[in-house]
């Protein structure tokens, strides 16, 4: 099984900074990496798709990039909405496995 | 509107059984292969079982192998899964989600979510 390892696990940031969320699998995925935001009680929403490519309807503040075995997800300027937490998946080769998560707190 | 409803869940004793569905609309459905993917309480994500759109390749994840069975009727635009043996560990919130294809599969849209609860 393909293991996917998030950094970090938590993080508190300001409105306007920038944030950036790693994803490490645990051998070559290519671009076969998703990455999506999950509200308290809600769905997961996907935000990124194919490692880089913006899901429609998507804040074009939010941007991915990476392949083979290292991603990262970047917010360029933090807003208050953006409180979550966030998973990255990976779809190269089954079973399907997500990272643990990062806890995306507003300061 | 592009959507996904679910229904079935509940609260069941170990040992037990429980079907979830996930009606889907505003797409055709046959076209997409879907997926079933739970978090326990607390918890992250975990995949647990994905249904081709052919119909021809059903997966699993080890956790739940010989115990569920997922399903689908393309004519009803349903997703099914039948789950027998229900454990405590089972206890989550399943959520149904489509797979789409752009080179790449991601799951773009997904159900609300019902939740399952395994306990004596």
């Amino acid at each position: 099984d393909i293991q996917m390892t998030q950094s970090p696990s938590s993080l508190s940031a300001s409105v306007g900074d920038r944030v950036t969320i790693s994803c490490r699998a645990s051998q070559s995925i290519s671009s076969h990496l998703n990455w999506y935001q999950q509200k308290p009680g809600k769905a997961p929403n996907l935000l990124i798709y194919a490692a880089s490519s913006l899901q429609t309807g998507v804040p074009s503040r939010f941007s991915g990039s990476g392949s083979g075995t290292d991603f990262t997800l970047t917010i360029s300027s933090l807003q208050a909405e953006d409180s979550a937490t966030y998973y990255c998946e990976q779809c190269h080769s089954t079973p399907i496995t997500f990272g643990q998560g990062t806890r995306l707190e507003i300061k | 509107e592009v959507q996904l409803v679910q229904s079935g869940g509940g609260l069941v004793k170990p040992g037990g059984s429980l079907r979830l569905s996930c009606a889907a609309s505003g797409f055709t459905f046959s076209n997409y292969s879907m997926n079933w993917v739970r978090q326990a309480p607390g918890k992250g994500l975990e995949w647990v079982s994905s249904f081709s759109s052919s119909s021809s390749y059903k997966y699993y994840a080890d956790s739940v192998k010989g115990r569920f069975t997922i399903s689908r009727d393309n004519a009803k635009n349903s997703l099914y899964l039948q789950m027998n043996s229900l454990r405590a560990e089972d206890t989550a919130v399943y959520y149904c989600a489509r797979d789409n294809w752009g080179g790449y599969f991601y799951m773009d849209v997904w159900g609300k979510g019902t939740t399952v609860t395994v306990s004596s």
